[in-house]
């Protein structure tokens, strides 16, 4: 079945660093990838997306690259600020409304 | 703004309790989701619906049934408490055209089963 698999955290930067959160899928067929965000004490909220192949997805300083040859789709972002620290998820839709999210990457800036 | 809120930010209760969830959204949504959230495991769907009366079983539907008796209302059900079941619940929505819209998440409830 579909599947997504983030990499482990905890991840702790000092702020202005950058940032890579690696994200892999397995899937048949062409599933759109997605990054959500959770704030402390808040529901998730979805950061950004991308349908097809070589689309890449971006919002708030984010990106991310839909690579079809490697399955991937990690998310990244040039200087992180204390306020990007969340939980951040990445999902895959294939076909029907059902999203399938990663296990989730706890990520800590400090100033 | 889409808003979806769920009844309680805080819930203990005690084995084999029935317990209730509730989630309500207020764009017209068709589409309804029930996921638990744990460490390390990620969000996970326990059920959806995509109408008024209609339910599907997500991935992890055991010890737990849904109701949806009107389209902004959506109900998760534990039958009989486990302390299995102790866990973060995240109640979402979206519309039912365009298959890439995003989830619309409420604040989730934290339940504490003893």
């Amino acid at each position: 079945g579909n599947s997504v698999t983030q990499m482990e955290g905890p991840v702790t930067l000092s702020e202005e660093a950058f940032l890579t959160i690696n994200c892999t899928y397995t899937a048949t067929g062409y599933p759109s990838l997605f990054w959500y965000v959770q704030y402390p004490g808040e529901g998730l909220q979805l950061l950004l997306k991308a349908t097809k192949a070589d689309d890449k997805g971006s919002n708030k300083g984010f990106e991310a690259t839909y690579r079809k040859e490697t399955t991937s789709f990690h998310l990244e972002k040039g200087s992180v600020q204390v306020s990007d620290s969340a939980v951040y998820f990445c999902a895959l839709r294939q076909g029907a409304q059902k999203l399938v999210f990663g296990q989730g990457t706890r990520l800590t800036i400090n100033p | 703004d889409v808003k979806v809120t769920q009844s309680s930010r805080y819930l203990v209760k005690r084995t084999g309790e029935k317990v209730f969830l509730e989630c309500v959204q207020d764009m017209d949504h068709e589409n309804m989701f029930w996921y638990r959230q744990d460490p390390g495991l990620g969000l996970r769907l326990i059920y959806f619906s995509y109408d008024v009366k209609m339910k599907e079983k997500g991935d992890i539907p055991e010890g737990y049934s849904v109701s949806r008796e009107k389209k902004e209302r959506f109900s998760l059900i534990l039958e009989s408490a486990s302390t299995n079941q102790t866990s973060m619940y995240l109640c979402a929505s979206n519309p039912g055209t365009g298959v890439n819209s995003p989830l619309h998440f409420g604040n989730g409830t934290r339940l504490t089963v003893t």
